[in-house]
């Protein structure tokens, strides 16, 4: 089926680990975003990217990195894991206009 | 700068009964949209309905439809005829921009 596909769905780190978690889709989406969720502060924005080799930031960037190599994929990097990174992230698609994201089903990471 | 407020940390609902979710805004911007998304207990996040600032109808889908009051920025959730599948957090967002949620109980 098409839709976003976000590998793995769990992860445990050490903190000062990195890695990387990766999404993909299959719908040719303009825009991709990274959101983490945290319990009472909604999903929060990290990074997105309105098309291949364009990223930016979003509200919660710090100790995260993203690429946009093709319009496919769009894999988020943590550089130096810590604690408060501890969290479920969701990556999501969506064409440009008035649509709403598709969802991948969501990593959980836990940093310890 | 955009911001999205739920005031509503969890609503209960008999089954059969209609439920309101609010969600107000605020934004400079002219044209912006609202999206309503439902995420069960399993996890994932479902998009549901969406309203662009310029639409002069109320979005509807299904059981859903948008209450979107431009001067009041406000766009509530409506459910009508609720059902136990329904229980579930409910965000409501501005275009990348999410609020933190309603959790949804609907009893039997």
């Amino acid at each position: 089926n098409a839709g976003v596909t976000q590998t793995p769905k769990f992860q445990v780190l050490k903190t000062g680990q990195s890695m990387t978690l990766q999404c993909a889709q299959d719908m040719n989406h303009e825009y991709m975003s990274w959101y983490r969720q945290d319990p009472g502060m909604g999903l929060r924005l990290i990074h997105y990217s309105v098309g291949a080799g364009i990223t930016d930031q979003g509200e919660v960037p710090n100790g995260y990195n993203v690429s946009r190599s093709t319009t496919e994929d769009f894999p988020l990097r943590l550089l130096s894991a810590a604690p408060s990174q501890t969290s479920v992230y969701f990556c999501a698609s969506r064409r440009t206009g008035t649509y709403g994201y598709t969802f991948g089903s969501g990593t959980r990471l836990t940093v310890v | 700068a955009q911001k999205i407020t739920q005031t509503q940390p969890g609503m209960f609902v008999q089954e059969k009964e209609a439920v309101t979710l609010d969600c107000t805004y605020d934004t400079s911007d002219q044209s912006y949209g609202l999206f309503w998304y439902k995420q069960p207990s399993s996890g994932e996040m479902i998009f549901l309905i969406y309203q662009g600032s310029y639409d002069e109808q109320n979005a509807t889908e299904g059981r859903y439809s948008l209450n979107f009051q431009k001067a009041r920025k406000s766009a509530n959730l409506v459910i009508s005829a609720s059902q136990l599948g329904d229980s579930a957090m409910y965000f409501c967002a501005m275009s990348s921009l999410f609020g933190t949620g309603t959790s949804l109980t609907v009893i039997p």
